[in-house]
């Protein structure tokens, strides 16, 4: 079955500290996709990237990088010198060729960033 | 370009009213999902639309619940009659085809007393 684990659930940091959010996941289908969601204190979920199982680069987009390691099924998130709009809860998601699009997310993981 | 709109953004309701959500995907949109956030299950699909045809709607809690798509970009969830533990925020998501990346609208926060 499928199933998403973020282990940290709650993430404190003074700004400009770099910070690593971990995401394993769990699937049995060979064609998935993960995503990473933010969710600031306003609520809305804002995406901010989606990888297939076939790609395995590493990604950078300014301050945030995607680490994709199939051997370890994690995908984990990496945001450089970190600043207090970083601050929100970020989820990750997968969703199985398979299953139509369906995303199960994981439980989140809320980041504060202290000035 | 307009994302996806949902209304109301608020509503208080007492139990056993009927409360109807709406969700506007974005244009050119095929997918529809509902998806629902509360603390003690997170973020859970209810629903989801493929080209306005219901596809899985395994996650419906109980048959109070029912969603529709009468047409592209348009939806709704219904939720008759309404119980306390239906307050959540309930999320529509749209994408341009299945297994696409799905955008969010900013959620029905939704308190039933």
């Amino acid at each position: 079955a499928q199933k998403v684990t973020q282990a940290q659930t709650e993430i404190s940091v003074v700004e400009k500290e770099d910070v690593t959010l971990d995401c394993v996941y769990e699937t049995r289908d060979t064609t998935y996709y993960l995503f990473w969601y933010k969710q600031p204190p306003s609520g809305e979920l804002v995406f901010l990237i989606r990888r297939n199982s076939f790609d395995e680069q590493n990604e950078i987009s300014g301050r945030y990088s995607w680490n994709f390691q199939k051997s370890t099924s994690s995908f984990n998130f990496t945001i450089t010198a970190s600043q207090v709009v970083d601050s929100a809860v970020y989820f990750c998601a997968l969703s199985e060729n398979n299953q139509g699009g369906k995303l199960i997310f994981g439980q989140g993981t809320e980041l504060s960033v202290k000035p | 370009d307009a994302g996806v709109i949902q209304s109301p953004r608020h509503e208080v309701t007492e139990m056993g009213q009927e409360v109807t959500l709406r969700c506007k995907p974005i244009s050119g949109h095929n997918s529809l999902f509902w998806y629902r956030q509360t603390m003690m299950r997170g973020l859970e699909l209810l629903i989801y639309f493929n080209n306005n045809v219901p596809i899985d709607d395994s996650g419906m809690p109980e048959d109070r619940f029912s969603a529709k798509m009468p047409n592209a970009s348009f939806s709704t969830l219904k939720i008759q009659p309404s119980e306390p533990r239906d307050s959540a925020v309930y999320f529509c998501a749209s994408s341009l085809m299945l297994a696409e990346t799905q955008y969010f609208g900013p959620g029905t926060r939704l308190l039933v007393l």
